[in-house]
C-alpha cells in the first residue's frame, strides 16, 4: 500500500462550491504539507503542519484552509472554488532521516478542475 | 524574477546519451539543493540532495552545485527510456520545510 494517499484523485467542480481534498499517511511522520503544481510554475507551498497543533501558511494560502485531524491526516479545503484554483494538488510528509536531512515524500496528487 | 529558474524543455535524447539539466537561482542564502523526478501522473520523488557547493554522484546520476554562479546541474549518464520524466530542481535555506521549486524540465529518452 502507498505510504501517502490522496483522495479524490480527480475532481471536477463548479465555481463557488466548497471542496475538500484529503491526505493520509502511514509513514508516522509529524510534518505534512500541501502544494499545488501549475504548468511553468513548479510546486508552490499552500500550508504546512509540523504537528497536530501547529499549522502554518505557505506562500499561496489565500482561498484555502486546512485541518490536521490527526498525525496521519491533513485535509485541504477550498471554501469557494474559483477557476484559477484549477491545478494539480500534492500532499507531502517529512521526517528527519538518519542523515539528518528532512526528505519530503509526496502523494500521487489530486487533479482539480474548477469550471 | 522567479527565485528559481529552470528551462521547461522539452528535452529529447537518444538512449545512451548524457542528459544535462540545470537551474539558476537568485538567493545566495540557499544551502540545500535537491533534484526530484516526477513520472506522469505521479508525485515527485527525491533523486539526490547536496548541501552547499560541490558534486555528488549516485550511480548514473551526478549533481553539481556552483554557489559562486548560483547554478546547479544534474547529469544522467547512459540514459534509459525509464529515465523519461519531469525533473524538478528545488532548494531551501536550511534543512527545514520550505522548498523553492523550479518549473521542471520534461525529458524523453528515445529507445
Amino acid at each position: 500500500d502507498a505510504d501517502v494517499t490522496q483522495t479524490p484523485r480527480n475532481r471536477i467542480t463548479k465555481t463557488g462550491k466548497r471542496i475538500m481534498l484529503e491526505c493520509s499517511q502511514t509513514k508516522g511522520h509529524d510534518r505534512m504539507y500541501w502544494y499545488r503544481q501549475d504548468p511553468g510554475l513548479g510546486l508552490r507551498l499552500i500550508y504546512y503542519s509540523f504537528d497536530v497543533k501547529d499549522i502554518n501558511k505557505g506562500e499561496i494560502s489565500d482561498g484555502y484552509s486546512v485541518s490536521r485531524q490527526a498525525q496521519a491526516k491533513f485535509s485541504l479545503s477550498l471554501e469557494s472554488a474559483i477557476p484559477n484554483q484549477t491545478a494539480l494538488y500534492f500532499c507531502a510528509t517529512s521526517d528527519r532521516g538518519t542523515s539528518g536531512f528532512y526528505e519530503q515524500y509526496f502523494g500521487p496528487g489530486t487533479r482539480l478542475t474548477v469550471t | 524574477q522567479k527565485e528559481v529558474e529552470q528551462d521547461p524543455g522539452p528535452l529529447s535524447v537518444p538512449e545512451g546519451a548524457i542528459v544535462s539539466l540545470n537551474c539558476t537561482y537568485s538567493n545566495s542564502a540557499f544551502q540545500y539543493f535537491m533534484w526530484y523526478r516526477q513520472y506522469s501522473r505521479k508525485g515527485p520523488e527525491l533523486l539526490m540532495y547536496t548541501y552547499s557547493s560541490g558534486n555528488k554522484e549516485d550511480g548514473r546520476f551526478t549533481a553539481q552545485v556552483d554557489k559562486s554562479s548560483k547554478y546547479i546541474s544534474l547529469f544522467i549518464r547512459d540514459s534509459q527510456p525509464s529515465d523519461s520524466a519531469t525533473y524538478l530542481c528545488a532548494m531551501s535555506f536550511s534543512n527545514d520545510y520550505k522548498l523553492s521549486f523550479g518549473a521542471g524540465t520534461t525529458v524523453t529518452v528515445r529507445a
